[in-house]
């Protein structure tokens, strides 16, 4: 089946510009999540939505980064007037259940990220 | 401490070795564990998960010790396309739902 897809694949935007990052994620899953990584370094967490949960938006590096999911499915992330530092690459994982207990839990699928160079 | 803590190596290997990296975790209500490979410039993928019996898929092994706080991998015949950057990954409970953490991963290299 299809997995997780993001959009753009690839964005070029001027500093100060406002970007927005499509996440659909695999059809059934629940859980998403949005994490960050730049060249070389590890994964970063961002934001995490779960049902009709209040998100967990703990990871957002500041105010200029903000995130919806629109009737438990595609989300979008927002970077509200880019800085150089946010280029990295963005990618969303999408797992089908979350809160479980014991080691059940349903493992995250990544798509192919977006990466996002700020110039 | 880092929630979850990895040598960053990089592990050079010449094909055909075994080859193991280790994963702690800090704290013991970590729940569930898994093991992703991550290529040069591509999206992580999920290896396996680890149970605490521990699970083999064909070359590869994973272990978990819950009295330690550590998770394992061992890879046996290393083959040429065993190269990437492998990432620990451990769930903890937190407000209702499983919060994911990744660790920064280690390179492994494979020689010819």
């Amino acid at each position: 089946g299809a997995g997780v897809s993001q959009s753009p694949s690839n964005k070029v935007t001027e500093k100060g510009k406002d970007v927005e990052l499509r996440c659909d994620p695999i059809s059934g899953h629940t859980a998403l999540y949005w994490y960050r990584q730049s060249l070389g370094q590890g994964l970063e967490f961002l934001i995490y939505f779960q049902g009709n949960s209040a998100p967990d938006k703990s990871g957002l590096p500041s105010d200029r980064f903000s995130a919806e999911r629109t009737g438990g499915s595609v989300s979008t992330l927002t970077i509200q007037r880019t800085q150089q530092e946010d280029s990295a690459v963005y990618l969303c994982a999408s797992s089908l259940e979350s809160g479980l207990a014991g080691e059940g839990y349903s493992p995250l699928h990544f798509g192919n990220g977006t990466r996002l160079t700020v110039t | 401490r880092k929630e979850v803590e990895q040598d960053p190596g990089p592990f050079n290997v010449p094909e055909g070795a075994t080859v193991a990296f280790n994963c702690t975790y800090s704290n013991s209500a970590s729940q569930s564990f898994f093991w992703y490979r991550q290529d040069c410039r591509k999206e992580p993928k999920l290896l396996m998960s680890v149970y605490s019996s521990g699970n083999e898929d064909g070359r590869f092994t994973a272990q978990l010790n819950r009295a330690s706080q550590y998770i394992s991998l061992l890879i046996r015949d290393s083959k040429l396309s065993d190269s990437a950057t492998y990432l620990c990954v451990v769930t903890l409970p937190q407000r209702g739902y499983q919060k994911v953490t990744f660790g920064t991963g280690t390179k492994l290299q494979v020689i010819p």
